[in-house]
Order: C-alpha cells, then sequence, then structure tokens
C-alpha cells in the first residue's frame, strides 16, 4: 500500500507569513499533484510535477518533486486569506489511479 | 460543459434505506472515479470507470455499493442498506487518459445516514 503523509496536518499562521507543507513516501510516484479544496467543494488540481528535482511556481506558491521522487512540498510566500483551505498531495504509482495524502489544514488569519 | 456534475449535493437518510448518487463528468472524460472522504481526510479510492468498463474497484467497496456507467457517460453510485459509517463525501472525478492531466473533482455529495 502507497502511503502519502502529509506534515503538518494543521497550521495556522498569520497573514504575510510564510510556510511549507510536506508530502512525504516510501514510495516512488511518477508524478505528484497538489490540490487545494475549500468546505464543501471538491478538490481543485493546483499543479503536477513529473520529474525528480522539478520546481515549479504558481503566482506565491512553490512545488518542488524531490530528488527520488518519493516527496514533495509546497512553499506558500507572504500568506494571504484567500490561501485558506486544505491542501492535498495525490501520487501516481502507475496504478491507473490517484493516491491522496491526509491533507494539511492551512488558516491564514488576517 | 461547465465541468463536473455531482446529484444530490446533500443526501440526509434513514440507516438502513438505500440511496443512488449521479455524476456527469466533462464529455471528454473517458476515465471516470468515485472516491468518499471523511472529516478531515484526504479522499479514498473507491472504484473507476474507463468508458463502460469498471476496471478496479477498492476493498472498501463492500457488496453493499454497486457503480455503474452505461454508455460511458454518466455514472452511478448506489449504497443498499446504509450503515452510520457510510457519512461521509462522496467525489465523482474525471479524468483524460493519463493521470498526468490531473482529475476534475465534482462538488460532491455530502451523505448523512441517521
Amino acid at each position: 500500500t502507497q502511503l502519502l503523509e502529509q506534515s503538518p496536518q494543521f497550521l495556522s499562521i498569520q497573514e504575510g507569513e510564510n510556510l511549507t507543507v510536506y508530502c512525504n513516501s516510501s514510495s516512488v510516484f511518477s508524478s505528484l499533484q497538489w490540490y487545494r479544496q475549500e468546505p464543501g467543494e471538491g478538490p481543485v488540481l493546483l499543479v503536477t510535477v513529473v520529474t525528480g528535482g522539478e520546481v515549479k511556481k504558481l503566482k506565491r506558491l512553490t512545488f518542488q518533486f524531490g530528488d527520488a521522487r518519493k516527496d514533495s512540498s509546497l512553499h506558500i510566500t507572504a500568506a494571504q486569506p484567500g490561501d485558506t483551505g486544505l491542501y492535498l498531495c495525490a501520487g501516481d504509482s502507475g496504478a491507473q489511479k490517484l493516491v491522496f495524502g491526509q491533507g494539511t489544514r492551512l488558516t491564514i488569519n488576517p | 460543459d461547465t465541468g463536473v456534475s455531482q446529484d444530490p449535493r446533500h443526501k440526509i437518510t434513514k440507516r438502513g434505506q438505500n440511496v443512488t448518487f449521479r455524476c456527469d463528468p466533462i464529455s471528454e472524460h473517458n476515465r471516470l472515479y468515485w472516491y468518499r472522504q471523511t472529516l478531515g481526510q484526504g479522499p479514498e479510492f473507491l472504484t473507476y470507470f474507463q468508458n463502460e468498463a469498471q476496471l478496479e474497484k477498492s476493498r472498501l467497496l463492500s457488496d453493499r455499493f454497486s457503480a455503474e456507467r452505461p454508455k460511458g457517460s454518466f455514472s452511478t453510485l448506489e449504497i443498499q442498506r446504509t450503515e452510520q459509517g457510510d457519512s461521509a463525501m462522496y467525489l465523482c472525478a474525471g479524468n483524460k487518459q493519463g493521470l498526468h492531466y490531473g482529475y476534475t473533482f465534482g462538488s460532491g455529495t455530502r451523505l448523512t445516514v441517521v
């Protein structure tokens, strides 16, 4: 069973601060994705990373795929209240479906 | 196509009743997935279809659960003899061939079994 462990599970910070969320596994993934989910809605895809060591930037969000393709991180610079939500990582292990982590619930306080 | 639609958004049912949920994916989504999400957890895989063929079912999917995708378009998920442990958000997601493109999720159906 491939497991994706996210840390921290909960994070509450002030507007303007920086933060990093981690997604770790003992398994290798051919790609890894990050989603954001708001209450009562389905997750929305933010990014897909494919190559070991890859870094992608989406405005204030920076995503990194580990060299061994077993882990990933999401860094948010100057967090804003609109960044509040549940952040999910999901991996493709070649089994024709995505495996999700348990999520990181992020709260940005004004 | 404006996205993946799920109906109903919310369902409250008494224990022992049967419920059916519907998912309408985007037309080019030849793959359709069902996931279940409980509070504070990530989505757990239930089953998926490629066109009309159901290719995999999770061990989470007991005999009380059945899913169909007739003609490879919309899909239904039925739960028979509901139990309180079935209370969860049921998410449908579509995908073009290739997980690299990611999933497009619907808004989910929130099931509460009382």
